[in-house]
């Protein structure tokens, strides 16, 4: 069974520091997305990596795929409000349509 | 509309009764999900449905569980004789392409509360 397991579970920090989450699995991913949450909405795709290795950046987010497709982290430089959300992961295996799921990233920035 | 669009968006039941949600998907899309979600946690699977093909009901979690999908477009979950364990936040998901790459579209939820 493919698992995705994302940590912290749970981080609140000052406005202005960095972060990083991550999502580890022992399974190999074809492709592993980046999905943001806020309360009473469903998630919103922030974005796909699928090469081993790749660097993807999304104004102060950086999201790296592991070299061996196994893992991934979201880095956030200097944190804003509205970066508040649930943060989660989610990995496909090859052509199967099944997303496997982290079980999320609370992350709260107090201004 | 534009987007997925899910009703209702907040159902309070009494234990025992049976309740439909109701998910329009964006027009053209093939592929449709259901997903549960309980308190601010991750995604589970429920059941998925792709074109005219037979749905992967391999996430319902009991035969209490049970979706369907007119015209490849409208899909509806039933819940009988809903349990207190029920009560979650239930998403409805539409993608254009089955690919691992494929971008999912989510509606904004229906929140159930089973009293």
């Amino acid at each position: 069974t493919q698992l995705l397991e994302q940590s912290p579970q749970f981080l609140s920090i000052q406005e202005g520091e960095n972060l990083t989450v991550y999502c580890n699995s022992s399974s190999v991913f074809s492709s592993l997305q980046w999905y943001r949450q806020e309360p009473g909405e469903g998630p919103v795709l922030l974005v796909t990596v699928v090469t081993g290795g790749e660097v993807k950046k999304l104004k102060r987010l950086t999201f790296q795929f592991g070299d061996a497709r196994k893992d991934s982290s979201l880095h956030i430089t200097a944190a804003q409000p509205g970066d508040t959300g649930l943060y989660l992961c989610a990995g496909a295996a090859d052509s199967n349509y099944q997303l496997i799921w982290g079980a999320g990233t609370k992350l709260i920035i107090k201004p | 509309g534009a987007g997925v669009s899910q009703s209702p968006s907040n159902k309070v039941t009494e234990k025992g009764k049976d309740v439909e949600l109701r998910c329009d998907p964006i027009s053209g899309h093939t592929a449709l999900y259901w997903y549960r979600q309980s308190l601010g946690q991750g995604l589970e699977f429920l059941i998925y449905f792709q074109g005219n093909s037979a749905p992967d009901k391999s996430g319902l979690p009991s035969d209490r569980f049970s979706a369907e999908r007119t015209g490849g477009s409208v899909s509806t979950l039933t819940i009988q004789r809903t349990q207190q364990e029920d009560s979650a936040v239930y998403l409805c998901a539409s993608s254009y392409t089955v690919s691992y790459t494929g971008e999912l579209f989510f509606g904004e939820g229906s929140r159930l509360t089973v009293l």
